[in-house]
């Protein structure tokens, strides 16, 4: 059975600091790699996505991500943070042999700091 | 296009009691989906519907039914809520083929007392 795990329950980083939110997945084939960020009180808003080509995908909101093979992992990536990121943010897998049902992992919430 | 919307926002029931979550989206997709949300524990899949007309459980079915009404809406029924099923609930959609892409609604916070 495919898992994910978010090592990090919460990160606070400075306003204009760089991120890494970091995602391990297991998962014996290639997966297809989700990030989502929710907002307080909102849904989840889809930020990027991989499902194969370049490992490193590009997002909405300045985001990126890096898909490793080797170490089974898709972290999430800022250069420079805005106060507007401050969020809870979770990765999710999915594969072909479990069609479009993802599983999550338990999330990384981001606090910014002025 | 609204996307995916649920009903109600809120709600408060007394254990024991019975409601019925509504959910639709507007964007022609096959499969639909009931997850909740609990601190900590990340989202958990209740059940979900590949197409119209399909049901199957997910994660952590007990104490919930669903009916895929038609393509557009996916409604969660709790007969007899408890206290445990205080939670965030979200439903979401996805098109067939989409990779796991999937577009989720608000939420509906619930409490049991």
């Amino acid at each position: 059975a495919q898992s994910v795990t978010q090592p990090d329950i919460h990160i606070t980083v400075s306003e204009g600091a760089s991120l890494e939110l970091r995602c391990n997945y297991s998962y014996g084939a290639t997966p297809y790699l989700f990030w989502y960020v929710q907002s307080p009180g909102q849904g989840l808003q889809l930020l990027l996505k991989y499902f194969s080509g370049d490992t490193l995908v590009q997002g909405i909101k300045g985001f990126e991500a890096e898909f490793k093979r080797s170490q089974s992992s898709f972290n999430l990536r800022k250069p420079s943070v805005h106060w507007s990121d401050a969020a809870e943010y979770f990765c999710a897998v999915a594969s072909k042999s479990s069609g479009d049902k993802l599983t999550f992992g338990t999330g990384t919430r981001l606090a910014v700091r002025p | 296009n609204a996307g995916v919307t649920q009903t109600p926002k809120f709600q408060v029931l007394k254990t024991g009691q019975s409601m019925t979550l509504q959910c639709a989206q507007d964007m022609n997709h096959n499969s639909m989906y009931w997850y909740r949300q609990d601190p900590g524990m990340g989202l958990r899949l209740i059940y979900y519907s590949a197409s119209e007309g399909t049901t199957d459980k997910g994660e952590v079915p007990n104490g919930y039914n669903v009916s895929r009404l038609n393509k557009r809406e996916f409604s969660l029924r709790l007969e007899s809520a408890a206290p445990s099923q205080t939670s965030v609930y979200f439903c979401a959609s996805s098109a067939v083929g989409g990779g796991g892409e999937q577009f989720f609604g608000p939420g509906t916070r619930l409490t049991v007392l």
